[in-house]
């Protein structure tokens, strides 16, 4: 069973300021990570999907980093807007059939 | 705009009973997946349909089934309602199964058992 852990659990911000997360994962048997922004009554966004060592994927002011051999991901926001705050979700593959596995999350709110 | 649709939104059921939720992927995504998602907790993966058989099953028991239809809808059954059933379901969907494909979710279904 794989185990996905994510940090911080939460964190507040002033607008304007850059942050950043962190996603560890098992390195043995990768195939996938996915990054999910949730904000509440909504449905998950897919922010991006990473599958090779040192991949760097950016959409708009956010963008992530993986490392497979020591099974972490990084996702960065750049000048965090009101916005942005939601919850972010990374979920490495369970196998090649794309299950997803899910950490808790990272609660991001943005003050004004 | 996920294009993934789940009914109801909430519903409320006694221990005991069934439940039946709904989900309708977008035109041409062969997969569909279904996830619990309890207070405090990730999303946690029930079970996988593709091309409209079931293809990997996370820890649930059988009571919790599932059909997928030609017409790229779906559906998630539990039986025997317990209280710890109570919990958000999610549905998502994507074209194949392959790991590395981008998977869509729905808003979900509140199920609250009592």
């Amino acid at each position: 069973i794989l185990n996905v852990e994510q940090s911080p659990q939460s964190l507040h911000v002033q607008e304007g300021d850059s942050t950043n997360f962190t996603c560890s994962f098992p390195s043995s048997n990768f195939y996938a990570l996915h990054w999910y922004r949730w904000e509440t009554a909504k449905s998950p966004e897919a922010l991006f999907v990473m599958t090779l060592n040192g991949d760097e994927k950016k959409k708009g002011r956010i963008s992530a980093t993986l490392n497979t051999k020591e099974g972490y991901s990084y996702l960065y926001i750049k000048g965090s807007q009101p916005e942005d705050s939601a919850t972010y979700l990374c979920a490495p593959t369970g196998g090649s059939q794309g299950n997803l596995i899910f950490g808790k999350g990272t609660k991001l709110s943005v003050k004004p | 705009e996920t294009g993934v649709t789940q009914s109801p939104t909430h519903l409320i059921k006694t221990r005991g009973q069934q439940v039946t939720l709904r989900c309708s992927s977008q035109s041409g995504h062969n997969t569909v997946s279904w996830y619990q998602q309890a207070l405090g907790q990730g999303p946690q993966f029930i079970f996988q349909y593709y091309r409209e058989e079931e293809n990997g099953r996370g820890n649930f028991p059988p009571r919790f089934s599932g059909l997928q239809f030609p017409n790229y809808s779906s559906e998630l059954n539990v039986n025997a309602l317990e209280l710890d059933d109570s919990a958000l379901y999610l549905c998502a969907s994507s074209y194949d199964s392959a790991a590395g494909n981008t998977i869509y979710f729905g808003e979900g279904s509140w199920l609250t058992v009592v």
